[in-house]
Formats: C-alpha cells, sequence, structure tokens
C-alpha cells in the first residue's frame, strides 16, 4: 500500500539554526500539506501545496518557514532559524485531490520530531 | 475560524464494550469530518469519514454519525479490542478548502 514517507525521523537542532525536513508524498498525490503537532497538543495545520504555490497557510506559517517542491518526489520544509518553541512533531500528508473533487482523504507520514535546544 | 472541541480526552473501556468519542464544530461552513487514529511514534491514520450530505457512516465495527443542525459529530466503535487502544483525533474541514482543524485527541485504553 502506498504511504508518504518522511526523513529524518528525529532532528536535533540549536537555536536559530536552519532545518530542512523531508518528505515524499504518495506518488499519485497532487496537494501536499504540512502540520505539527506540539507535545500533548492537537495537530495543527501549517500550510498546504499544489501546482508548486502554496494553497492556504496558517497563523503560524510565518516568514520563517518555507515550503518547495524541490523535484518530482520530494516536498520540503524548511525553518530558517529555529525557535525553542519549533520542537514539535512536524507531518507531512497528501491528498490525490481536494475536498468535493475526487478522492480527498489525507494521509498522513510517520513524522519528524524536531528538538531546538 | 474553525474550532474543534473533543471529548473525553481519556476514556478507559473493557474489552467488548462500546467507545463513543464526541465532538463539536463551530463553523457551520464544515462539511467534511475524518477521524484518524494515531498509535505512539506514528503518525494520524485515517479510519473513517464522513460528508455533510450523509448523516450515519459505518465501516464494520466503527461507525460515525453527524448531526449538522447541532454542529456535532461522534465516533462510535463497538466490540473493542486491546489494539483499538490509541489517541483518536476528529477533524473537520469545510468544502474545497485543503485545511483540517483537528480535536485535541481522546486517549482510549481497552483492558483485556
Amino acid at each position: 500500500e502506498p504511504e508518504v514517507t518522511q526523513t529524518p525521523s528525529h532532528q536535533v537542532t540549536q537555536m536559530g539554526q536552519e532545518v530542512i525536513l523531508r518528505c515524499v508524498p504518495i506518488s499519485n498525490h497532487l496537494y501536499f500539506y504540512w502540520y505539527r503537532q506540539i507535545l500533548g497538543q492537537k495537530v495543527e495545520f501549517l500550510v498546504s501545496f499544489y501546482n508548486n504555490e502554496i494553497s492556504e497557510k496558517s497563523e503560524i506559517f510565518d516568514d520563517q518557514f518555507s515550503v518547495e517542491r524541490p523535484d518530482g518526489s520530494n516536498f520540503t520544509l524548511k525553518i530558517r532559524s529555529t525557535k525553542l518553541e519549533d520542537s514539535a512533531m512536524y507531518f507531512c500528508a497528501s491528498s490525490e485531490a481536494l475536498l468535493g473533487t475526487g478522492n480527498y482523504e489525507q494521509y498522513f507520514g510517520p513524522g519528524t520530531r524536531l528538538t531546538v535546544t | 475560524g474553525e474550532n474543534v472541541e473533543q471529548h473525553p480526552s481519556t476514556l478507559s473501556v473493557q474489552e467488548g464494550d462500546s467507545a463513543v468519542i464526541k465532538c463539536t464544530y463551530s463553523d457551520s461552513a464544515s462539511n467534511y469530518f475524518p477521524w484518524y487514529k494515531q498509535e505512539l511514534g506514528k503518525g494520524p491514520q485515517l479510519i473513517i469519514d464522513i460528508r455533510s450530505n450523509v448523516g450515519e457512516k459505518k465501516d464494520q465495527r466503527i461507525a460515525v454519525t453527524l448531526n449538522k443542525t447541532a454542529k456535532h459529530f461522534s465516533l462510535h466503535i463497538t466490540e473493542t479490542q486491546p489494539e483499538d487502544s490509541a489517541v483518536y483525533f476528529c477533524a473537520a474541514s469545510p468544502l474545497m478548502s485543503s485545511t483540517l482543524t483537528f480535536g485535541k485527541g481522546t486517549m482510549l485504553l481497552v483492558s483485556p
């Protein structure tokens, strides 16, 4: 069964450093998402991406965040200057379509645990 | 924006009992309501979903009900098994949006 994969599984970085989290969405999916989950809290939407541009983003997704699809398979989340409060589990998800237009179910990867020290 | 409330935060049942998790939402424009199961160290896994033109949906031991007038939806698990133990999240999304708004999650513990 196709699945979303993410690397690394755990990333430790120092405050102020840049990190790049990587995801490989399901191959025939066209919509890509990043969510985060701070320990013990709810999963929060960050950004969605379609046709090489951002579709929607939340208030959390400020100027220190960026997303990119550098090639035909990878989807990345970059945090330019990490803060302590960026420590969280980051989930990538993908869907074939948008709600109302086809197979819209979002499938999540296993996550990358980011620890900022 | 959308706000999703989920109750209870923890739920302990004996194997074979039923479990019910309830969610309410605030945005009347929401019309897609998925439920996710998250096991320790893994990402959320979609287990069932419902759209607003349907009042109830069932898949084996799992069912979801939706009351659009009251803006609430529920997950029902019958004949619970220890492997059902996990954190369950409800979510809501409006049509033609890519945004899922999640509840805070319910930790379900099924004791043998």
